[in-house]
């Protein structure tokens, strides 16, 4: 089993539409919880950082743990065609400990 | 803040030969860097971890000895591709991690390798 689980997709949505990215872990250390998004051809950009339990809002974004159920989520509101992107979760036990990413799930958001 | 940049974005080389890519924390001290190959469509393939003074430490099957690299700074990492032969045609991003700022890995924005 990986440490890290995320559905690949692809996901295709309309625009507009709520989108709901998860990745499930099986690591009770983690403690840090990121998002990135990556464009076709770029490297990751950071788009959310949490630390522990509990929600954390940006803009349209909003990022979710639930350390209970070992389960986080990324929220897109209001979603646009520029959202369209490959989104990676990560997560680690701290500074010392090495970043495990997700294998990341592809998003399209069709005008 | 929490840039880091690659150089160069896109080479093209013959087999044979050997290129090399920087990766520069420009804001911010990174006390670890990490080189990533990715494949078309596929998700990240971490190579190795490098330390600034201290040896990269390699994935299980990298050739160390075919990506060499250097992490001759705190805001200075290299990545050399030696030998490069068409199966080393790739994708290489690089990132940057401090515990000063939000401990987290920040990514270039890649180098896009092709071996003719």
């Amino acid at each position: 089993q990986k440490e890290v689980e995320q559905d690949p997709g692809p996901l295709s949505v309309p625009e507009g539409a709520i989108v709901s990215l998860n990745c499930t872990y099986s690591n009770s250390a983690f403690q840090y919880f990121m998002w990135y998004r990556q464009y076709s051809r770029k490297g990751p950009e950071l788009l959310m950082y949490t630390y522990s339990s509990g929600n954390k809002e940006d803009g349209r974004f909003t990022a979710q743990v639930d350390k209970s159920s070992k389960y986080i989520s990324l929220f897109i509101r209001d979603s646009q065609p520029s959202d369209s992107a490959t989104y990676l979760c990560a997560m680690s036990a701290g500074s010392a400990s090495k970043i495990i990413f997700g294998s990341g799930t592809r998003l399209s958001i069709r005008p | 803040g929490a840039v880091v940049s690659q150089h160069p974005s896109r080479v093209i080389c013959k087999s044979g030969t050997s290129v090399k890519i920087e990766c520069r924390s420009l804001d911010f001290q990174a006390t670890t860097m990490f080189w990533y190959r990715q494949f078309p469509k596929k998700s990240l393939m971490l190579m190795a971890t490098s330390n600034e003074g201290s040896k990269a430490t390699y994935e299980q099957g990298v050739e160390k000895d075919k990506f060499l690299i250097n992490h001759a700074s705190l805001t200075l990492s290299t990545l050399t591709v030696t030998s490069a032969h068409p199966e080393d045609s790739s994708f290489y991003i690089c990132s940057a991690r401090s515990t000063l700022l939000a401990d987290t890995q920040y990514f270039g924005p890649g180098t896009r390798l092709t071996v003719l």
